[in-house]
């Protein structure tokens, strides 16, 4: 069956440090995106792909980065992790506007 | 801006009543909307979804309702069971991407 996976389901890291989360999606989709969820704000877009060597800022994007060298991957890199990226990261894909497919989520702590 | 609202944090419903989620928003261009359930420590899943050209759409105890001219949408769970405690957001795809609600919790009291 097809899936999207992260890893590492949980990190803590300190500040200052780079940090990567990866996101692997075997549907063959060309969208792909990364959200961040904290309480009170719902599922905020830091970053997404519409297919390899695209990517484009969403609402949240300062102090991020990504890079999509193929279709089944998006990792996600803090240049530089500040407390206030602590939260919990989801990968989703999709195909055009069908429904988006979701990762199982990242718990990121920086302290 | 935030173009697909939820306005209700919390909902708490007796098991075997009905559950009204809401959901607003306010690009009129939208023609397509999902309601995603997202349990703790896992990720948001597709529940079910509606397009512009209906005003209602079921499966099983979940109808979907969309009214256009008030921009509002509503997920009504009828009966409420315990299992159905979760996150749920609503969102409206545009442009390839995703607009999503800030997410209502529901807990479903036995």
């Amino acid at each position: 069956d097809a899936e999207i996976t992260q890893s590492p389901r949980h990190k803590i890291t300190e500040t200052g440090r780079q940090v990567t989360l990866a996101c692997h999606q075997t549907w063959n989709h060309n969208n792909m995106f990364w959200y961040r969820q904290d309480l009170g704000h719902g599922l905020r877009l830091i970053h997404y792909s519409y297919g390899v060597q695209d990517t484009n800022k969403g609402e949240v994007s300062d102090g991020y980065s990504v890079s999509r060298s193929n279709t089944e991957d998006l990792p996600l890199t803090l240049e530089s992790a500040a407390s206030s990226q602590t939260s919990v990261y989801f990968c989703a894909s999709s195909q055009g506007t069908a429904e988006a497919f979701f990762g199982q989520g990242t718990r990121l702590t920086v302290v | 801006d935030q173009q697909v609202k939820q306005n209700s944090p919390s909902l708490s419903v007796q098991e075997g009543r009905i559950s009204i989620l809401n959901c607003d928003y306010t690009n009129s261009m939208f023609d397509y909307f999902l309601w995603y359930k997202k349990y703790p420590a896992e990720g948001p899943t597709f529940l079910i979804s509606i397009s512009s050209i209906k005003d209602k759409n079921e499966d099983g105890r979940f109808t979907v309702f969309l009214n256009k001219s008030a921009k509002h949408l509503s997920l009504h769970i009828v009966p409420s069971q315990p299992g159905d405690s979760a996150v749920y957001f609503c969102a409206a795809p545009w442009g390839n991407q995703f607009y999503f609600g800030t997410g209502t919790s529901l807990t479903v009291i036995p």
